[in-house]
């Protein structure tokens, strides 16, 4: 299946520090995204890099994109216990002019920032 | 941004039974929702695809019998799960696009069935 693998499958850190987390897919994509889902909750999206692109930011987000290695990676700056979350990747594969495109989740990685 | 709410949070009802679950767009209008059903400490398996006035699509291994998906209207969705079973229990939640490449999420129901 096209699901990503998402690595590592839990991270802590202490406040302050760096996270990066990494994502592999299978097929080639138009688009690939990060979603961030606290517990118990609905995802809320952070950022999304198209194919063309290599590296995005957005505020303490930073994600680059490698399609010859089919991996994409979130780096999240100067953590704070409030990013505290599970991360997952999405892709797509292909755009579909009004909307309905669909959405394959990575395993995702669980975040803890200590205090 | 846009807002996407789910009702209810979370049921818990006997085996047998019957579950709606409802997705609403609150302030825009959804043409497409979907569905996505999520075991604890696991990713999200998207269900269905939900077109305003037509017929739902599964996807491959969803009983679309047991998951019966009506979207009547542009900014409500629903998914009934029929019959439920104890491995039915599990966390669904619903989205929508606005139309952009990305996604807008409701909060997610918890369903536990005895």
């Amino acid at each position: 299946s096209q699901q990503g693998e998402e690595d590592p499958q839990a991270l802590s850190i202490q406040e302050g520090e760096n996270a990066t987390m990494n994502c592999s897919y299978k097929t080639s994509i138009n688009n690939l995204q990060w979603y961030r889902q606290n517990s118990g909750r609905g995802l809320v999206h952070l950022i999304l890099i198209r194919s063309n692109e290599r590296e995005k930011h957005s505020g303490r987000l930073r994600v680059t994109l490698d399609t010859s290695k089919k991996s994409s990676s979130l780096l999240i700056t100067a953590s704070r216990a409030a990013d505290t979350a599970s991360y997952f990747c999405a892709t797509v594969i292909s755009i579909l002019t009004g909307g309905g495109n669909k959405l394959t989740f990575g395993t995702g990685t669980q975040l803890k920032v200590e205090l | 941004g846009a807002v996407v709410s789910q009702h209810p949070s979370w049921v818990i009802c006997k085996s047998g039974t019957s579950v709606k679950i409802e997705c609403r767009s609150l302030d825009f209008q959804a043409t497409t929702m979907f569905w996505y059903r999520q075991f604890p400490k696991q990713s999200l398996m998207l269900m269905a695809t939900s077109n305003e006035g037509s017929k739902a699509t599964y996807e491959q291994g969803v009983e679309k019998d047991k998951f019966l998906i009506n979207h009547a209207s542009l900014t409500l969705s629903t998914l009934t799960v029929t019959s439920a079973h104890p491995e039915d229990s599990s966390f669904y939640i619903c989205s929508a696009d606005n139309r952009r490449p990305f996604q807008y999420f409701g909060p997610g129901t918890r369903l536990l069935v005895l």
